[in-house]
C-alpha cells in the first residue's frame, strides 16, 4: 500500500507571502496528524483530523496556520502570511485510529519550510 | 504536561559496538511508547513500540522495554552496523493526557553515526 506523501519536498518563500503543505494519508486511515520540527528543537504536535473534523487543535501556534482535510482524504496546511520562525520541518501522519493504545502513525517524508 | 527526555547526541560508534539510548518520560496517564527512526533523507518509520508495562518491543535487532517503575524505554542493539546511522526519536502517546487525542510527544532525537 502506498505509504503518506507530502507535497512540496521542500518550499523557500518571503516572510509575508503565503504556503500551502498538502498531505496525502494512507488509504482508509481516518486519522491525520500534522507536526513541526523547528531547528534544533523536538517534533511538536500541531493538530488532529478524525476523517473532517478537527479532533484537537491544540498545537497550533497562532491564526495564521489553518489546516482543512476537505471529505476526509487529503489535508493541507496554510500559513498566511509566513514569519521566519515558521521555517522548519512539517511532517503528516496517519494512523488507522485503533483502541487501546493500538494506534500506530506512520509518516511522511515531511516538507521542510525555509521563510526568508 | 507530558514530556519525553532522551540522551543527547551525536552518538559516534565503531560497526559492531553495543548502542544504548536512554529515553525516559513522564504522563499523566498510561501511555504507549515508541522509537522513531529517521534515515538521511527520509521520512520518520516506526523502529518499535510498547503499549504496557515490561513490554519489550523489537524489530531489526534493536529492542526496547517499557519500565514503569524508573519511566524509561531505554533502545539498545547489540551489535550497530553502517546501515543504522539515523535520528533516533523516543516518542509517547498518552491518550489520558486531556486532548482526547493519541497525539505523539517527542524527544529532540539523538544522531548515530555508525564508523566502519
Amino acid at each position: 500500500e502506498a505509504g503518506v506523501t507530502q507535497f512540496p519536498s521542500h518550499s523557500v518563500i518571503e516572510k509575508g507571502q503565503t504556503v500551502t503543505l498538502r498531505c496525502d494519508p494512507i488509504s482508509g486511515h481516518d486519522n491525520l496528524y500534522w507536526y513541526r520540527r523547528v531547528m534544533g528543537k523536538e517534533i511538536k504536535f500541531l493538530l488532529h483530523f478524525v476523517k473532517e473534523s478537527k479532533q484537537d487543535e491544540s498545537g497550533m501556534p497562532n491564526n495564521r496556520f489553518l489546516a482543512e482535510r476537505t471529505g476526509g482524504t487529503y489535508s493541507t496546511l496554510k500559513v498566511q502570511p509566513a514569519e521566519l520562525e515558521d521555517s522548519g520541518v512539517y511532517f503528516c501522519a496517519s494512523s488507522r485510529g485503533l483502541a487501546g493504545g493500538e494506534d500506530t502513525q506512520y509518516f511522511g517524508p515531511g516538507t521542510r519550510l525555509t521563510v526568508l | 504536561g507530558d514530556s519525553v527526555t532522551q540522551m543527547e547526541g551525536p552518538v559516534t560508534l565503531s560497526e559492531e559496538a553495543f548502542l544504548t539510548i536512554n529515553c525516559t518520560y513522564t504522563a499523566t496517564g498510561y501511555p504507549s511508547l515508541f522509537w522513531y527512526v529517521q534515515y538521511p533523507g527520509e521520512g520518520l518509520q516506526l523502529l518499535l513500540k510498547a503499549t504496557k508495562a515490561d513490554d519489550k518491543g523489537s524489530n531489526k535487532g534493536f529492542e526496547a522495554t517499557y519500565r514503569k517503575e524508573t519511566t524509561s524505554f531505554h533502545l539498545e542493539k547489540g551489535s550497530v552496523q553502517v546501515s543504522d546511522s539515523a535520528v533516533y526519536f523516543c516518542a509517547l502517546s498518552d491518550l489520558y493526557s486531556g486532548a482526547g487525542s493519541y497525539q505523539l510527544t517527542f524527544g529532540k532525537g539523538t544522531k548515530l553515526s555508525v564508523i566502519p
